[in-house]
């Protein structure tokens, strides 16, 4: 079965500085991947997905991941953190029936002024 | 507006007694599925439907109940509830394959059983 490993349940820059969230996933076949982002008391939004198009992957707000299929990550980068990217962070990804969607544990990221 | 709306937001319930979360979206879309999230554990799928009258289990099915008797509406049933059931429920809908289609999440519900 897939499953996908979030490194740092809480991770905290400063505003301005680079943002680095870390995702693992496991399965034999380059997968489906996903980034969401949840604001407190909201939904959950599609920040990006890989669908094998191209290894690096640009989404709303600035954010980015790209695909390494030698390390099986795909992690999700900005260059610049703003206070209002402070949210929980999902990584995700498609079973292989392509039915079931598999969350992260989730990491959530603050942001220092 | 495109949505999916959950009904009720918050509910506090005691142990047994039945209850329905309504999930409806105004997309047509074909795809729904049911999530519980709880700390630490991300969200776990609960069970998905593909269409009218075809439901799957996901991960985490043992408790609840699904129907899709029509293509907008996809509620969650707990014939009894427990307490381990106190979580944060999602509904959310794509126009296909999750994997191919972007999902849409509802607002979510709040649960808690006493």
């Amino acid at each position: 079965a897939q499953s996908v490993t979030q490194l740092g349940s809480h991770v905290s820059v400063s505003e301005g500085a680079l943002v680095l969230l870390r995702c693992n996933y496991s399965s034999s076949v380059p997968p489906y991947l996903f980034w969401y982002v949840q604001y407190p008391n909201q939904g959950l939004q599609l920040l990006l997905k890989y669908t094998s198009a191209a290894t690096l992957v640009k989404g709303i707000n600035g954010f980015e991941a790209e695909f390494k299929k030698s390390e099986t990550s795909f992690h999700l980068t900005k260059p610049s953190a703003h206070m209002s990217d402070a949210a929980e962070y999902f990584c995700a990804v498609i079973d292989t029936g392509g039915f079931k969607t598999i969350f992260g544990a989730g990491t959530r990221l603050f942001v220092k002024a | 507006e495109a949505q999916v709306t959950q009904n009720p937001r918050y509910l506090i319930t005691v142990t047994g007694k039945k209850l329905t979360v309504t999930c409806s979206q105004n997309m047509n879309h074909e795809y729904m599925s049911w999530y519980r999230q709880d700390p630490g554990l991300g969200l776990r799928q609960i069970y998905y439907s593909m269409n009218v009258e075809v439901t799957d289990k996901g991960d985490v099915p043992e408790g609840y109940k699904v129907s899709r008797k029509e293509k907008r509406n996809f509620p969650l049933i707990l014939e009894s509830p427990s307490p381990n059931q106190t979580s944060l429920y999602f509904c959310a809908s794509s126009a296909g394959l999750a994997g191919v289609e972007t999902q849409y999440f509802g607002p979510g519900t709040r649960l808690t059983v006493l």
